[in-house]
């Protein structure tokens, strides 16, 4: 059974829409975290959470705005959306002091027309 | 500032063959270093990690990676491929246990048949 859980896996939206990527992680981690993958940037960190506070933060757009509602949970809301913003969006969780050990979701594709 | 190189986008081997998957990193002092890999359509896998100690590490499936402190590398290694090690594989790299994550470019390893 899968232990981080990211809804939905694919989803397509207009340009200037709004989304929210949801990630819910079931392996007791204190950490989690946001990445965006691109033919552009392969593999590009976004944002860290530890203890549901944000602790770095590397996307310089407001328009990614992380929301922890729960220990467990970490979603991503994204306005006003370009093409741009296509990409295939990984949440992935540690335990702090764990250093590398991250472990990922089978990240949701999203597509901007 | 640190980064990492993966200087091969793509590498082809036939099953049963050797393999090395080279990555050089950039930081001024000794860094966490890690090989991950991403099978088709699912998240990042931690394959092995490197903190200190012994240079050779061992990893799951029986990758091994050695770190070179005089070359700034950290190479992937295995004996003999199976086709299922098809995937991509990506170095990374992390200035100490707090700090996010640096991913390489990510290499697509091909196993023919």
């Amino acid at each position: 059974d899968p232990k981080i859980i990211q809804k939905p896996k694919y989803l397509v939206a207009v340009t200037g829409s709004e989304k929210i990527l949801i990630c819910e992680q079931y392996l007791g981690h204190n950490a989690m975290y946001w990445y965006r993958q691109s033919a552009k940037k392969p593999l590009e960190f976004m944002f860290s959470y530890s203890y549901q506070k944000l602790m770095d933060n590397q996307t310089a757009s407001s328009r990614f705005q992380p929301q922890s509602s729960k220990k467990n949970h970490l979603d991503l809301q994204i306005t006003a959306l370009k093409p741009d913003d296509s990409a295939t969006y990984f949440c992935a969780s540690s335990q702090s002091g764990n250093t590398g050990q991250l472990y990922f979701g089978e990240g949701s594709k999203l597509t901007v027309l | 500032a640190q980064s990492v190189t993966q200087p091969d986008a793509r590498v082809t081997v036939s099953e049963g063959a050797s393999l090395q998957l080279r990555c050089k990193y950039s930081y001024s002092a000794t860094p966490y270093l890690f090989w991950y890999v991403q099978y088709p359509r699912q998240g990042l896998q931690l394959l092995l990690k490197y903190y200190s100690g012994d240079p050779v590490v061992q990893g799951v499936n029986s990758f091994e990676a050695e770190f070179s402190k005089s070359n700034s590398s950290f190479h992937l290694q295995k004996a003999s491929v199976h086709w299922s090690d098809s995937a991509v594989y990506f170095c990374a790299l992390s200035k100490n246990s707090n700090n996010r994550i640096f991913f390489g470019d990510g290499t697509q390893l091909v196993v023919k048949p």
